[in-house]
């Protein structure tokens, strides 16, 4: 009973380092999102995904990636590091089917940029 | 545009009850949520409201929504020292089903 899980938990990077942030669900879910967390800032949208193969840019995109290969996962990129992009990141899944629209969020990833 | 606006912080004592606000923009919300982030976890859903009800009960929690106002509450009755966490309200928004919009969030700080 995974749900959605995020790797890595922790991750320390030089400005300018590249790296993805993995995320996968096991719940057949449709929707696909990343957020990230600052304090005072709640939760901002970067991108998200309503399907394998279809992206789109959130509230907060510039500076990172992402792709939809297969339902299952959705990758952040971050293309070159800025302490800016210091954050806690949350990927998010949801069902397509209309119901209660409950997002299931992953543990976070705790990033820190030098 | 969408936006969700909460208080920031709320301090009560242990047995009192705790009451966070929050006001929504888009009207046309099927669903309006309230969830729970306790420190260094992820958010889990507390509970929701469809929008065509006034209040919903679930044990210590109670919420209200006023669709005229656009404003929700949740209700906490006897706070417990382990309800201190962040809460985050949400909402649906215009642009789409995919994802929610949400509150910054309220800290509430439950005190023995």
């Amino acid at each position: 009973n995974a749900g959605v899980t995020q790797t890595p938990k922790f991750q320390v990077l030089k400005t300018g380092q590249s790296m993805t942030l993995q995320c996968a669900q096991d719940m057949n879910h449709e929707y696909m999102s990343w957020y990230r967390q600052d304090p005072g800032m709640g939760l901002r949208l970067i991108h998200y995904s309503v399907g394998a193969g279809i992206t789109d840019q959130g509230e907060v995109p510039n500076g990172y990636n992402v792709s939809r290969s297969t339902t299952e996962d959705f990758p952040l990129r971050l293309l070159s590091a800025a302490p800016s992009q210091t954050s806690v990141y949350f990927c998010a899944s949801r069902s397509g089917i209309v119901g209660t629209g409950e997002l299931f969020f992953g543990e976070g990833s705790r990033l820190t940029v030098l | 545009g969408e936006d969700v606006e909460q208080s920031l912080f709320l301090s009560v004592r242990e047995g009192d009850s705790s009451v966070i606000n929050c006001t929504y923009t888009d009207s046309s919300s099927t669903y309006l949520y309230w969830y729970k982030q306790e420190p260094g976890a992820g958010l889990q859903l507390l509970t929701y409201i469809f929008s065509n009800m006034d209040m919903k009960q679930d044990q210590r929690l109670t919420v209200l929504l006023n669709k005229k106002d656009k404003h929700l509450s949740l209700r906490i009755a006897d706070t417990q020292t382990g309800d201190s966490a962040i809460y985050f309200c949400a909402e649906t928004p215009n642009s789409g089903y995919s994802t929610l919009t949400f509150g910054k969030g309220t800290m509430l700080l439950v005190s023995p």
